[in-house]
C-alpha cells in the first residue's frame, strides 16, 4: 500500500515567486494535515483537513498560504507571494480516524527554500 | 510560547546503552503523547504513545515513562543500537472540540548511537 506522497521533494524560488506542494494521502483516508518544520524549530501545525472541509486552519501563518483539497483527495498548499521566512520542510500527514486516536502517517516533506 | 519543551537537543550514546530523551509539556488538558521517529529524507514516523491514565508503556527496547504530576515524560530506548540513530519528535494533543487540533511538536532530538 503507497504511503503519503508529497510534491516537488525540494523546491528552490525567489521571493515573491510562487510555489504549489501536493499531498496525496494513503487511500481511505479523510484526514489529512499540512505540517511546517522551520530549520531547527519544532515540527508546527498548519491546518487540517477532513475530506475537503477544512477542520481548523489556526496554524496558517497568513493570508499569503493557500490550502485546497477539491474531492477530498490530493491536497495542495500555495504560497503566493513566498518571503523568505517561508523557508522550511513542508510535511504532509494522513490519517483514517481523527488526530487523537488514531496514527498519522507523514510524507517525507517537501523541502521550499526560499532566495 | 513552546508548548512542549524537549531535551537535549543532542545525544551521543555507545551502543548497548540507554538513550533517555525527556520532554515537559504546559498544558494541562493535552491527553495523547506519541514520539515520533525521523531519519534522514524520511517524514516522521510514530514510534510509540502514551495516554496519562498510565504511567509506562513499553514496546520492545522502547519505554514511555509519564509523570502526570510533574508534566513531564520520557522516552527510554535500552541497548541502543546504531540503527535508532534518528531524530526524535516527542509531541501533545488534546481531545476537545474548537481550537487547534494538531500534534504539538517539540523541537526534536538528534540521537547518534556509536558503535
Amino acid at each position: 500500500e503507497a504511503g503519503v506522497t508529497q510534491f516537488p521533494s525540494h523546491s528552490v524560488i525567489e521571493k515573491g515567486q510562487t510555489v504549489t506542494l501536493r499531498c496525496d494521502p494513503i487511500s481511505g483516508h479523510d484526514n489529512l494535515y499540512w505540517y511546517r518544520r522551520v530549520m531547527g524549530k519544532e515540527i508546527k501545525f498548519l491546518l487540517h483537513f477532513v475530506k475537503e472541509s477544512k477542520q481548523d486552519e489556526s496554524g496558517m501563518p497568513n493570508n499569503r498560504f493557500l490550502a485546497e483539497r477539491t474531492g477530498g483527495t490530493y491536497s495542495t498548499l500555495k504560497v503566493q507571494p513566498a518571503e523568505l521566512e517561508d523557508s522550511g520542510v513542508y510535511f504532509c500527514a494522513s490519517s483514517l480516524r481523527s488526530w487523537n486516536t488514531g496514527e498519522l502517517f507523514f510524507g517525507e516533506g517537501s523541502r521550499l527554500t526560499v532566495l | 510560547q513552546q508548548q512542549v519543551k524537549q531535551s537535549p537537543q543532542s545525544l551521543i550514546v555507545q551502543k548497548g546503552g540507554i538513550s533517555i530523551i525527556n520532554c515537559a509539556y504546559e498544558n494541562t488538558a493535552f491527553d495523547y503523547f506519541p514520539w515520533y521517529q525521523q531519519f534522514p529524507g524520511k517524514g516522521p514516523a510514530l514510534l510509540i504513545a502514551i495516554r496519562p491514565d498510565v504511567s509506562e508503556k513499553k514496546e520492545g527496547r522502547f519505554t514511555i515513562s509519564f509523570n502526570k504530576s510533574a508534566k513531564q515524560f520520557s522516552l527510554h530506548i535500552m541497548d541502543s543500537q546504531p540503527g535508532d540513530s534518528a531524530t526524535y519528535f516527542c509531541a501533545a494533543s488534546m481531545s476537545r472540540g474548537g481550537g487547534a487540533d494538531g500534534l504539538t511538536f517539540g523541537k526534536g532530538t538528534h540521537l547518534i548511537i556509536q558503535p
